[in-house]
């Protein structure tokens, strides 16, 4: 079975202070692996998708990188409005099923 | 604002009672997912339909059934409730299947009293 377990599960951070999310994973088959971010009371968010090894996405103050059993979401000089709940989540090539894990809360501290 | 519409925003009902929540899929997705969030379990999966055809099952209860109609948009019947199926319920949609790139809705809170 898919396994996706998310470090730290929360995370305090100042305003400017660069910090990363780890998202370790198991799975048979990767399709894919996907960050989202979810604010509270509302749905998550796509943010990137990440198919193999090696690669990177950016966006804005957002990197995520994969390698065959992890993958970090950097967050460079962050601000108050990143403050979220960040999901990873893996999709197998056997099933059309998304794994999330149980997420990273981000508070950044103005 | 996603395009994903969910109803009810807020439901409260009593253990053993049903209840329908409704989803209204991004205009031209033909894929719908059910999702649930609870505190200590994270996003669950509930099943995914396609086209009005399901097309996978996760962790769904026997006591909870969906389906997708003509229109594409789909309802989540959840009976029998029992407090532990207090929480929030997501629908997503997206254009092809199996894919990650999911929209959610903001959900429909349950509480079973």
């Amino acid at each position: 079975e898919d396994q996706v377990t998310q470090s730290p599960e929360a995370l305090r951070l100042q305003e400017g202070e660069s910090s990363s999310l780890n998202c370790s994973y198991t799975v048979s088959g990767l399709r894919g692996l996907f960050w989202y971010r979810q604010d509270p009371g509302k749905g998550p968010e796509f943010l990137f998708t990440l198919y193999s090894a090696g690669e990177e996405k950016e966006k804005e103050r957002l990197k995520a990188t994969l390698t065959k059993k992890e993958s970090f979401l950097h967050i460079t000089a962050p601000k108050p409005e990143d403050s979220a709940t960040y999901l990873c989540a893996v999709l197998n090539f056997g099933n059309e099923k998304l794994t999330f894990g149980t997420g990273t809360r981000l508070t950044i501290i103005p | 604002d996603s395009g994903v519409t969910q109803t009810p925003k807020h439901l409260i009902t009593a253990t053993g009672q049903r209840v329908t929540l409704r989803c209204s899929p991004r205009s031209g997705d033909l894929s719908v997912y059910w999702y649930q969030q609870s505190l200590d379990q994270g996003l669950q999966f509930l099943i995914q339909y396609y086209n009005g055809e399901e097309r996978a099952k996760g962790n769904i209860l026997e006591r909870f059934s969906a389906q997708q109609f003509p229109d594409l948009h789909s309802e989540l019947n959840l009976s029998s409730l029992e407090l532990g199926d207090s929480a929030l319920y997501f629908c997503a949609s997206s254009v092809p299947e199996g894919t990650g790139e999911l929209f959610f809705g903001e959900g429909s809170r349950l509480t079973v009293l």
